[in-house]
């Protein structure tokens, strides 16, 4: 059955600060992995996705890398801003079609 | 334009009770899930629906029942309310299940039972 972690469980970092978050998953047989945000009271937004077959996904400032192998992944944040304050979600998609969510990282980015 | 969209955004009800949490995508996909998140943040699959026909069902109470009568809408239905059902469900949908495939989430349903 498919775990996936994420560490730390919190970060609160100063504003412009790069910062990486961590996602690991026990079961390498994935169709892909998806990052997600998720505001206070709101519902998901999808940021990236990295399919099985490739490597890393960039969009702006978020760079998403994927080592299927070792089940890792990283979302990397350059430039962090005070709006990047969200809880990160990672997700796996395995052979049940079904995605299979980590507990998440509660970012804070102090002004 | 919102792509998911579910109603109530808030319900709040009495143990015992029935209610409906309606879902609807326009965005031409033909898969649509629904998640559970509870107090721990953590989220899991209920449901899932591919061309109007459940394809995954995970272990839920069959007092959960979803119907999808066409394939830009999978409502839940839940009977006789337990506490232990307050949560915050959530409605996505994706085209297809394959490699290549986003999922995209609607803005959730906190339900609250009391």
């Amino acid at each position: 059955k498919q775990e996936v972690t994420q560490i730390p469980a919190a970060l609160s970092v100063p504003e412009g600060e790069n910062l990486v978050l961590n996602c690991s998953f026990t079961d390498s047989a994935i169709y892909n992995l998806q990052w997600f945000r998720q505001d206070p009271g709101k519902g998901l937004t999808s940021l990236l996705l990295i399919q099985s077959s490739q490597r890393e996904q960039t969009s702006g400032r978020l760079n998403a890398s994927l080592d299927k192998s070792s089940g890792r992944s990283t979302l990397y944040i350059a430039a962090s801003q005070p709006g990047d304050s969200a809880t990160y979600l990672c997700a796996v998609k395995g052979s049940a079609r079904q995605l299979t969510f980590g507990s998440g990282t509660q970012l804070t980015v102090l002004p | 334009d919102t792509a998911v969209s579910q109603t109530p955004k808030y319900l709040v009800t009495q143990m015992g009770n029935d209610k409906s949490i309606k879902c609807e995508q326009n965005l031409g996909h033909d898969t649509m899930y629904w998640y559970k998140q509870d107090s721990k943040k953590f989220l899991k699959i209920m449901f899932s629906y591919n061309n109007k026909e459940l394809i995954i069902n995970e272990t839920v109470p069959n007092r959960f029942s979803p119907k999808s009568p066409d394939k830009a809408h999978l409502n839940l239905h839940i009977n006789s309310l337990e506490l232990g059902d307050s949560a915050v469900y959530f409605c996505a949908s994706s085209y297809g299940t394959g490699e290549n495939t986003e999922a995209f989430f609607g803005q959730g349903t906190r339900l609250t039972v009391v």
